[in-house]
């Protein structure tokens, strides 16, 4: 079983709706979660950020984490079509530099 | 991609042969973090090395892969006798470190190095 799991899509959806994105994980340790947005041969891109469980909001993009239930999302509202990309969602056991860990990402879609 | 360099940004090798891949991390900073993203598939941590010390290589193959970071220039990775199974994105990630340990959760990653073994 892997430590992160992220449906891996692909994910179409028209541009204007709301687009829900999720990942579970199995490490109860786990306190830091963060969000990356990946465009095509590029690097990941550092959306959100948050720590524990609770609730983040940063324009269109909304990130929660429910420990209790291993469980976290990503919203993203009004969806553009710029959005298009895949996501990955990410988490650390502690503060202060340590290493990452990925779930597979989602490739969405936002359709004109 | 905030200030995280990396090159070269796409590398061809053939089998056998050796692939040195660059990272310099954001202005003033002395940690390092690689990961590797094979196809269709997440990130996964290689290392972390600070200035002249690794702190963990939990994730670097047993053989053939090393890493470095000198007092001066860039952070190396280095594999030696490329096989295809190889062939992947190779990412740096550095934290902002603005102060404090709490400015060391965020990781900004550098563009990557494609590398392609024939």
């Amino acid at each position: 079983q892997k430590e992160v799991e992220q449906d891996p899509g692909p994910l179409s959806v028209p541009e204007g709706a709301i687009v829900s994105l999720n990942c579970t994980y199995s490490n109860s340790a786990f306190q830091y979660f963060m969000w990356y947005r990946q465009y095509s041969r590029k690097g990941p891109e550092l959306l959100m950020y948050t720590y524990s469980s609770g609730n983040k909001e940063d324009g269109r993009f909304t990130a929660q984490v429910d420990k209790s239930s291993k469980y976290i999302s990503l919203f993203i509202r009004d969806s553009q079509p710029s959005d298009s990309a895949t996501y990955l969602c990410a988490m650390k056991l502690g503060m202060g530099a340590q290493k990452l860990v990925f779930g597979q990402g989602t490739r969405l879609t936002i359709n004109p | 991609n905030a200030g995280v360099m990396q090159n070269p940004r796409h590398l061809v090798r053939r089998r056998g042969q050796e692939a040195r891949l660059r990272c310099s991390p954001m202005k003033g900073h002395s940690h390092v973090y690689w990961y590797r993203q094979l196809p269709e598939e997440g990130l996964k941590f290689m290392v972390y090395l600070q200035k002249e010390n690794i702190i963990d290589e939990s994730g670097m193959p047993k053989e053939r892969f090393s890493a470095e970071f000198p007092k001066e220039g860039p952070s190396i990775l280095r594999i030696q006798q490329v096989v295809r199974g190889d062939s992947a994105a190779y990412f740096c990630a550095s934290p902002s470190g603005g102060g404090g340990r709490e400015s060391y959760n965020e990781q900004f990653f550098g563009p990557g190095t494609r590398l392609t073994v024939l």
